[in-house]
C-alpha cells in the first residue's frame, strides 16, 4: 500500500507543554486523515480526524492541520497531561477508498 | 466496549498449524477491516470486506485468507504458521469514514 511516514517515533514532554506529531503521505488521492491513540494493551481509539477539504480542525486540547499540497498533516496536543501518554498513530486512506494505511506510531510520554 | 467483538482474545499454537480468528462488527456496519500489529511494523492493513465482498487488499500473505459471511461477521484464516506471524490481530468495522477497532486477538506461535 501507499506509505505513511510518521515522526518522531518517540516524544517526551513535560506536563503542560505542547506536543506535535507529523505525518506525510504519498497517495495524492487520499482524502481522509484520522489520528488514533493506543494505550498499553488496549485497542486503538479514534481521537480526531480531518477530511481533505478542511485545513484545520480543533477539539479542546487537540488539533490537526492538513497541507494537501505538501501531503503532510500534523497532530497538536496542548497543555499535555500524564494521561495523554500513549502511542499515537496517524493514518491516510488508500486513495479515495475507506481502508486506512497507518504510520508506525509515536510513543508520547508526558512526565509530571 | 467498542461494539466490535473479536474472539478468541489469546491463541497459542505451534508452527505449521492453522488458526481462525473471528470478528463481529458493530451493529449496522457493513465493512470489516483486518490489521496485524507487531512491535516493529505498527498497524499493517491486511484486507477489507464490504457486505460480503472483498473491497481492498493490503500486505496480506498468501498463507492468510479471510471472508465475510451473510450475517456480516468475518473470519481471518492463518495457515502454515511461522514464528514471525506472532502478533496482535485487530478487526475494525465502520460505515464511511473512520472506524472502530475490536480488542484484538493476540496470536503466539511457538
Amino acid at each position: 500500500g501507499e506509505n505513511v511516514e510518521q515522526h518522531p517515533s518517540t516524544l517526551s514532554v513535560q506536563e503542560g507543554d505542547s506536543a506535535v506529531i507529523k505525518c506525510t503521505y504519498s497517495d495524492s488521492a487520499s482524502n481522509y486523515f484520522p489520528w488514533y491513540k493506543q494505550e498499553l494493551g488496549k485497542r486503538p481509539q479514534l481521537i480526531i480526524d480531518i477530511r481533505s477539504n478542511v485545513g484545520e480542525k480543533k477539539d479542546q486540547r487537540i488539533a490537526v492541520t492538513l497541507n494537501k499540497t505538501a501531503k503532510h498533516f500534523s497532530l497538536h496536543i496542548t497543555e499535555t497531561q500524564p494521561e495523554d501518554s500513549a502511542v499515537y498513530f496517524c493514518a491516510a486512506t488508500q486513495g479515495s477508498g475507506y481502508a486506512l494505511n497507518f504510520g508506525k506510531g509515536t510513543s508520547l510520554l508526558v512526565t509530571p | 466496549d467498542s461494539g466490535v467483538t473479536q474472539t478468541p482474545k489469546h491463541l497459542i499454537t505451534a508452527t505449521g498449524q492453522r488458526v481462525t480468528l473471528r470478528c463481529s462488527p458493530r451493529s449496522g456496519d457493513l465493512s470489516v477491516y483486518w490489521y496485524q500489529q507487531s512491535l516493529d511494523q505498527g498497524l499493517q492493513f491486511l484486507i477489507q470486506y464490504y457486505n460480503g465482498e472483498e473491497r481492498a487488499k493490503g500486505n496480506i500473505l498468501e498463507r492468510f485468507s479471510a471472508q465475510q459471511f451473510p450475517d456480516l461477521h468475518s473470519e481471518l484464516n492463518l495457515s502454515s504458521l511461522e514464528l514471525g506471524d506472532s502478533a496482535l490481530y485487530f478487526c475494525a468495522s465502520g460505515g464511511d469514514y473512520g472506524y472502530t477497532f475490536g480488542s484484538g486477538t493476540r496470536l503466539t506461535v511457538v
